[in-house]
């Protein structure tokens, strides 16, 4: 099956650094990269849709320059949180559909926990 | 408006038994999917099963079924023989024609299975 990968699983890092989160699909060329982020006891939401080689499209709300997703190749794209805050703390999903699938499922990668001190 | 609605934040099911986990939709188009995922307490999203719009058969996976009623915009969840392992949130999710191929989600339900 189609196998997603994300990493780091967990980071913690001080207000005011940079991390960056990768996520790559192991088996099957993904044209199309999602990223969520989800809060405790509550759903999914989606932050940006990474396409390869072109800017991704955030969602409303969402700040460009802080949340960066670069989407350079097929396999891999990542998502950088720059001068991260304590409010950032969350667990980020990313998640590729594969183009050969016709029904469009995604699949998702671990997810990352993010802690800012 | 939302466009998936799951009704039921939690839930409870004694184990062997069967379960149905709730989601209506909304939407004016006519081709879309219809997705269930699982999500255990690590994080990972499990797909389960899937449900296209013109699909006239109803999904099944296993132990899993999608009661999926087009004309009442539901698709539900059935769950036989529930093991304590399906403990978990559950999610309904739809993706709604385009190239972005993006999936809406609803808000979960928390499924508890009782030994």
């Amino acid at each position: 099956g189609a196998v997603v990968s994300q990493h780091p699983s967990r980071v913690i890092c001080k207000s005011g650094t940079s991390v960056k989160i990768e996520c790559r699909s192991l088996d099957f060329q993904a044209t199309t990269m999602f990223w969520y982020r989800q809060f405790p006891k509550q759903s999914l939401m989606l932050m940006a849709t990474s396409n390869e080689g072109s800017k991704a499209t955030y969602e409303q709300g969402v700040e460009k320059d802080k949340f960066l997703i670069n989407h350079a190749s097929l396999t891999l794209s990542t998502l950088t949180v720059t001068s991260a805050h304590p409010e950032d703390s969350s667990f980020y999903i990313c998640s590729a559909s594969d183009r050969e699938v016709h029904s469009g499922e995604q699949y998702f990668g671990p997810g990352t926990r993010l802690t800012v001190t | 408006a939302q466009k998936i609605t799951q009704t039921q934040p939690g839930m409870f099911v004694q184990e062997k038994e069967a379960v149905t986990l709730d989601c209506t939709y909304d939407t004016s188009d006519q081709s879309y999917g219809l997705f269930w995922y699982k999500q255990p307490s690590s994080g990972e999203m499990i797909f389960l099963i899937y449900q296209g719009s013109y699909d006239e058969q109803n999904a099944t996976e296993g132990r899993y079924s999608l009661n999926f009623q087009k004309a009442r915009k539901s698709a539900n969840l059935v769950i036989s023989a529930s093991q304590l392992g399906d403990s978990a949130m559950y999610f309904c999710a739809m993706r709604e024609p385009g190239s972005a191929r993006q999936l809406t989600f609803g808000s979960g339900t928390q499924l508890t299975v009782l030994p």
